[in-house]
């Protein structure tokens, strides 16, 4: 069945970085465009970014543009979310979606990744 | 900015009651890909309703989606115990997404 699986959370200090990995399987990566979404403790959802098919466009919400960097590698089907300068802001759940139709909806979900940041 | 959804709402068993969800004209009156999410206290979101008013195989009659505007809205008939979570919307915005802010559905 398809499945999306995330890891690379953790507890980091403010300022530094910290990478995290997505493997998709049961369908076809290479097909769909994929996302991250975050959950912060006790709080809504909020999308963080995308990226297309091939990798050829990604795009970012505001509050983490120029900051974090979504990859994918079609090869090992795996979405990656590079994070660097990291805030206590960006504590959240991190999880992984697909794209159903290039529009959204997002299904299925992985089941995140807990990322804290904290001194 | 998140789209506006009631911050909670409440009904009996066998009820209905109805979720709205508030953007503006590069969200939810732009596009026709309104979708929504339920979560359970500690769990991943599940895919609701899509395309405004799609539901996947699997997601029960009794959940329903519709738009007028700038104001999508779900509505859940013959409210179960089960139903009892929180629910987010989600609006394509051309170049991303933003959700809702979520809404509470308490079965009293």
């Amino acid at each position: 069945q398809v499945q999306l699986e995330e890891s690379g959370g953790g507890v980091v200090q403010p300022g530094r970085s910290l990478r995290l990995s997505c493997v998709a399987s049961g369908f076809t990566f290479s097909s769909h465009v994929m996302h991250w979404v975050r959950q912060a403790p006790g709080k809504g959802l909020e999308w963080v970014a995308l990226i297309w098919y091939d990798g050829s466009d990604k795009y970012y919400a505001d509050s983490v543009k120029g900051r974090f960097t979504i990859s994918r590698d079609s090869s090992k089907n795996t979405l990656y979310l590079q994070m660097n300068s990291l805030r206590a802001e960006d504590t959240a759940v991190y999880y992984c979606a697909r794209d159903v139709s290039d529009a959204g909806p997002f299904d299925p979900w992985g089941q995140g990744t807990l990322v804290t940041v904290s001194s | 900015s998140a789209l506006t959804q009631p911050r909670s709402v409440s009904g009996s068993p066998g009820q209905s009651v109805t979720i709205s969800c508030t953007g503006t004209s590069s969200d939810v009156d732009g596009y026709d890909f309104v979708s929504w999410y339920q979560q359970h206290p500690g769990k991943v979101p599940k895919l609701l309703i899509y395309d405004v008013s799609q539901r996947p195989s699997g997601v029960p009659a009794r959940f329903s989606g519709s738009k007028s505007g700038n104001t999508a809205s779900l509505t859940i008939s013959g409210l179960r115990t089960e139903d009892e979570a929180d629910y987010y919307c989600c609006s394509y915005a051309g170049s991303g997404y933003v959700f809702g802010t979520g809404t509470k559905v308490t079965v009293l």
